[in-house]
């Protein structure tokens, strides 16, 4: 079975900092690797993904996250953050399943940006 | 651009009572899914539903739960006896053929 583990529950931080969610996943097939973004309110957004070719892939709103397949991470960052970054941040791992794919969600990062 | 609505967006309701959370994915999309998401804790796949059937389903979708696209566009989640612990927010997503699943804002359920 794979799962997915967030190891910051709630990250605090002021405008202009600098930001790292972290995602490790455990899963021995082919994955593809997500992150969505869930601002105030709203539904589930999907900020990048990763299905193969280059490890690191750039997302909307300067978002960038980096796959080491040696590290079966799939780490967020994004180098200065803005109090609109506020938002519950998942990482997701899909894997395949009768012609779709079915994705593990993590528990989810709670993002507070202070402006 | 085409998004998945849902609705209600906030439902109340007694225990033991039945409800139906209903979803209208993006039109030209083939696959449907519903998640679950307690407060505080991960989201959680239910179901997923292509070709009018059930083609995946967790050990969360007991058979208190059911699925139906009962016409071209709707989606719905129906629990039939609502317990306490089955207060969440529900989401829709639906899917093409490739990976990306786009979510609907979901419905908080409310089981008192």
């Amino acid at each position: 079975a794979q799962s997915v583990s967030q190891h910051n529950h709630h990250v605090i931080l002021s405008e202009a900092a600098s930001l790292e969610l972290g995602c490790n996943y455990s899963y021995g097939g082919t994955v593809n690797l997500f992150w969505y973004v869930q601002y105030p309110g709203q539904h589930l957004q999907l900020l990048l993904k990763y299905f193969s070719g280059d490890p690191l892939v750039k997302g909307i709103k300067g978002f960038e996250a980096e796959f080491i397949k040696s590290k079966f991470s799939f780490n967020l960052r994004k180098p200065s953050v803005q109090w609109s970054d506020t938002a519950e941040y998942f990482c997701a791992v899909n894997r395949a399943s009768g012609g779709s794919y079915i994705p593990t969600f993590g528990r989810g990062t709670s993002l507070i940006v202070h402006p | 651009e085409p998004e998945v609505t849902q609705t209600p967006s906030h439902q109340v309701t007694q225990m033991g009572q039945e409800v139906i959370l209903r979803c209208v994915p993006i039109s030209n999309h083939l696959y449907f899914y519903w998640y679950r998401q307690i407060l505080g804790q991960k989201v959680e796949f239910l179901v997923s539903f292509y070709n009018n059937e059930i083609s995946e389903k967790s050990e969360i979708f007991d058979d208190q739960f059911s699925v139906e696209r009962p016409d071209g566009s709707n989606f719905t989640l129906k629990i039939r006896s609502t317990k306490l612990e089955d207060s969440a927010m529900y989401f829709c997503a639906s899917s093409r053929r490739d990976n990306e699943q786009f979510f609907g804002p979901g419905t908080r359920l409310t089981v008192l």
